[in-house]
């Protein structure tokens, strides 16, 4: 099976920080997404990545940034955390034709 | 404008009796549908999954139905078990997408008492 990790499964940070979410896969998939679950909201795209270096902004791209450097490593990137982007934070690889992979997520407080 | 909804935010049900979770969607170009359950504190896991082509797929005590006209589907689980209390995620696949895009529904509680 495929293995999806996020390097943290809560982090805490202030508000102005740079913050780097994490997420490697085992296998060599080309597609990886990163979505944050609100209540209410449900799963929303930031971006995702089809190829090393390439990236395409999803629903709410604002106030982050992607990178992908290598295939199985797709980092996400809070340029300066605010309390609105507190949140769980959820990566996922393309596993099949369709369906995803997801890692177990990252719960993000920012204060 | 969301393409796939799941209008019931919320549903509860007894142990062993039926569970019948609702999914709509607006694009006729979606030709692959998922369901995910997530459990708090974890990422969503692959339920069960249904090709335009059928209206019905079963696994188990889960079984989906497709209702392509009506641009409906519907995920039933029984008997429901208090295991079973999740948020279960909708998810339709754009054949139009090259790039493996899934589109989500915003979710339903599932609470399963005994």
């Amino acid at each position: 099976d495929v293995k999806v990790t996020q390097s943290s499964r809560y982090l805490v940070k202030r508000t102005g920080e740079k913050v780097f979410l994490e997420c490697v896969q085992d296998m060599d998939h080309e597609n990886m997404f990163w979505y944050r679950q609100d209540p209410g909201l449900g799963l929303r795209l930031i971006y995702f990545s089809y190829d090393v270096k390439m990236k395409e902004k999803g629903d709410i791209p604002e106030g982050y940034s992607v990178s992908r450097e290598k295939k199985e490593r797709f980092s996400l990137i809070l340029e300066s955390a605010s309390t609105n982007q507190t949140s769980m934070y959820l990566c996922a690889s393309r596993q099949s034709t369709y369906g995803y992979t997801f890692g177990s997520g990252t719960r993000l407080t920012v204060v | 404008d969301q393409q796939v909804k799941q209008n019931s935010p919320s549903l509860s049900v007894q142990e062993g009796r039926i569970s019948i979770l609702n999914c709509d969607y607006t694009n006729s170009m979606f030709d692959y549908f998922l369901w995910y359950k997530k459990y708090p504190a974890e990422g969503p896991t692959f339920l069960i999954s249904i090709s335009s082509i059928k209206d019905k797929n079963e696994d188990g005590r889960f079984t989906v139905f497709l209702n392509k006209s009506a641009k409906h589907l519907s995920l039933h689980i029984v008997p429901s078990q208090p295991g079973d209390s999740a948020v279960y995620f909708c998810a339709a696949h754009d054949r139009g997408s090259t790039l493996g895009r899934l589109y989500f529904g915003r979710g339903t509680q599932l609470t399963v008492w005994p």
